[in-house]
């Protein structure tokens, strides 16, 4: 079985500040991981995702990844945070036994950024 | 291309109500799946389908129904709404592929009172 665990479920910065949200995983094979945005009352929309092409991926509104399989983790990162960054985020792996594979969310982290 | 189209965006039921939430997609992908959105718990899997005809339970199930006669459609039926399933109801649609990612709908608030 395989789960996801994101570290922390909100998360304050200052503008222009790093943003950084911690994703950790636990799978028995290699998974595929992926990075979802969610602003107010609307769907989850994908920021980027690890599919084993490279360890640091990059995404889209400054956002990057890196995948580190000693550490089973996924963090995000941005340089410099912007207002437009506040919203809720959520880590997901997918894959497993099957081939296909379900997709399994964390609990997901707000950020909120302040002046 | 419209992706994932979900409705209504808003429901009020009364306790003991039926409905049913309508999923839509138009990539032609075979993996469709329903999640419910909780403050705190993230997204959790109700039910799942991998084609049509093919449909799978996900975590948490009961209380609802779901089929899938064609590629395009998956409906969520809640056959007898209780107040615990207030909550914003997801519809995601993916390829059958595990490195690829899900496209979510815009999302279905209802409300049980």
């Amino acid at each position: 079985a395989q789960s996801v665990t994101q570290l922390g479920s909100h998360v304050s910065v200052s503008e222009g500040a790093l943003v950084l949200l911690r994703c950790n995983y636990s799978s028995s094979v290699p998974p595929y991981l992926f990075w979802y945005v969610q602003y107010p009352n609307q769907g989850l929309q994908l920021l980027l995702k690890y599919t084993s092409a490279a360890t640091l991926v990059k995404g889209i509104n400054g956002f990057e990844a890196e995948f580190k399989k000693s550490e089973t983790s996924f963090h995000l990162t941005k340089p410099s945070a912007h207002m437009s960054d506040a919203a809720e985020y959520f880590c997901a792996v997918r894959g497993g036994t099957d081939s296909w594979g379900k997709f399994q969310f964390g609990a997901g982290t707000q950020v909120v950024v302040t002046p | 291309n419209a992706g994932v189209t979900q409705t209504p965006k808003f429901q009020v039921l009364k306790t003991g109500q039926s409905m049913t939430l309508q999923c839509a997609q138009d990539m032609n992908h075979e993996y469709m799946s329903w999640y419910r959105q909780d403050p705190g718990m993230g997204l959790r899997l109700i039910h799942y389908s991998v084609g049509a005809g093919i449909t799978d339970q996900g975590e948490v199930p009961n209380g609802y129904n779901v089929s899938r006669s064609t590629t395009e459609d998956f409906p969520l039926r809640l056959l007898s709404a209780a107040p615990s399933q207030t909550s914003v109801y997801f519809c995601a649609s993916s390829p059958l592929r595990a490195n690829t990612e899900a496209f979510f709908g815009q999302g279905t608030r209802l409300t049980v009172v």
